[in-house]
This record gives C-alpha cells, sequence and structure tokens, in this order.
C-alpha cells in the first residue's frame, strides 16, 4: 500500500536560516504529493502541492519538487521565520484526487530569534 | 475563504459511552472524510462518504464507527461505545475539484 516517510522532529532553527525537511514515498501509479502544516491549536492546511513528476509547488517561501526518480518531496524554505513554527505533514493521494490521504507522521518546527 | 467547522473543539467521555463528533463541511464540497490522529501517532484515514454512501473505509473503521450525513449540511462521526484507545484527534476534512482537501480544526476526544 502507499506510505509516507518524513524526517523526525523536533526539528529547531534559528531565524533566517536554510530549512530542509525530507519526505519520501511508497506509492503505485502516479499520486499527487501534499504538504499540509498544522499551526498550534488549529487545523490541517494545505501548503502546497504537486501533481505530476518534476512539478514544484511553492506557497509562502515554500517549495517542494517532486522526484519520481528518487520517490521523494523535501520541503525547503530559504529563510525561516518564527511564524513557521508549526508541524508540517507530508502527504500523498493515489490516481484520482478523491482517494484518501495517507500522512507522514509529521515534523515539528521550531524557530528561534 | 471558506472553512470546514468541527464540533465539539474537545470531548471527555467515559469508556463504553457513545459521541457524536460533528462536521460542517464546506458548502459546494462532494466528498467528505473523517481521519484520526492518536497522539503522537500518523494522521489516519477513516473513511470517506461521497453521495451519500461510504466510498471507502480504512481497518480502523469497524463496525462501532458510522457516519452519515442527517440534514444536507452536517457530517457526523458516531462512535457507539467508546474505547480508550479511541482517544485521539478527529478530523474532518471535504474535497470537490479543483481544490486539494480542505481540513476542520479537529475535535480532541479522551475517553476515560
Amino acid at each position: 500500500g502507499n506510505s509516507v516517510t518524513q524526517m523526525e522532529g523536533p526539528v529547531t532553527l534559528s531565524e533566517e536560516a536554510f530549512l530542509t525537511i525530507n519526505c519520501t514515498y511508497t506509492a503505485t501509479g502516479y499520486p499527487s504529493l501534499f504538504w499540509y502544516v498544522q499551526y498550534p491549536g488549529e487545523g490541517l492546511q494545505l501548503l502546497l502541492k504537486a501533481t505530476k513528476a518534476d512539478d514544484k509547488g511553492s506557497n509562502k517561501g515554500f517549495e517542494a519538487t517532486y522526484r519520481k526518480e528518487t520517490t521523494s518531496f523535501h520541503l525547503e524554505k530559504g529563510s525561516v521565520q518564527v511564524s513557521d513554527s508549526a508541524v508540517y505533514f507530508c502527504a500523498l493521494s493515489g490516481a484520482g484526487t478523491a482517494s484518501k490521504l495517507t500522512f507522514g507522521t509529521g515534523t515539528r518546527l521550531q524557530v528561534t530569534l | 475563504e471558506p472553512e470546514v467547522t468541527q464540533t465539539p473543539s474537545h470531548q471527555v467521555t467515559q469508556m463504553g459511552q457513545e459521541v457524536i463528533l460533528r462536521c460542517v463541511p464546506i458548502s459546494n464540497h462532494l466528498y467528505f472524510y473523517w481521519y484520526r490522529q492518536i497522539l503522537g501517532q500518523k494522521v489516519e484515514f477513516l473513511v470517506s462518504f461521497y453521495n451519500n454512501e461510504i466510498s471507502e473505509k480504512s481497518e480502523i473503521f469497524d463496525d462501532q464507527f458510522s457516519v452519515e450525513r442527517p440534514d444536507g449540511s452536517n457530517f457526523t462521526l458516531k462512535i457507539r461505545s467508546t474505547k480508550l484507545e479511541d482517544s485521539a484527534m478527529y478530523f474532518c476534512a471535504s474535497w470537490s475539484l479543483p481544490v486539494p482537501q480542505y481540513f476542520g480544526p479537529g475535535t480532541r476526544l479522551l475517553v476515560l
């Protein structure tokens, strides 16, 4: 079945540092890939998505590229802010956008001044 | 921006009691989902619902669980006889093209 593996957290960075959160996946066919973010006390919000190989999703300075050859969808941001502190979830959905999401375990990011 | 809402935000119940978690999906969405996250673990799919019937369910979604859309706006998850291991955060989500799934803020369920 489908699965998503994320790097363990927590990740603690100073403001303006470079962020990478690794995500790899196992899936049949051609999944769509997502990053969701959960701020303290809030629900899951879509951060970015990519629906086919070599697509780059981007939003709010975050980027991730759908790499089929390495089955990866790593999240990056060049300069993090304190307001980026949250839990980040990598997820995939199988063929057919209506299909369920399979999530990674989530990575907590803490950004300090 | 449209949003999915969930009530209650927190629920404490005794083992063996029935609970109903409520969700109001985005109004023009057609697919509805429940997920749960046990503390410190992955967000797990429970069930999807389309056209007034279950379209897919996971192994977790056993006979103790049921879903319904009673009035065209609410989407509910019922747990008939709660167990300690049902303690988790429960998320509702809804979807229609062209956007990905929108999630609600979750209901934190604690079974004592």
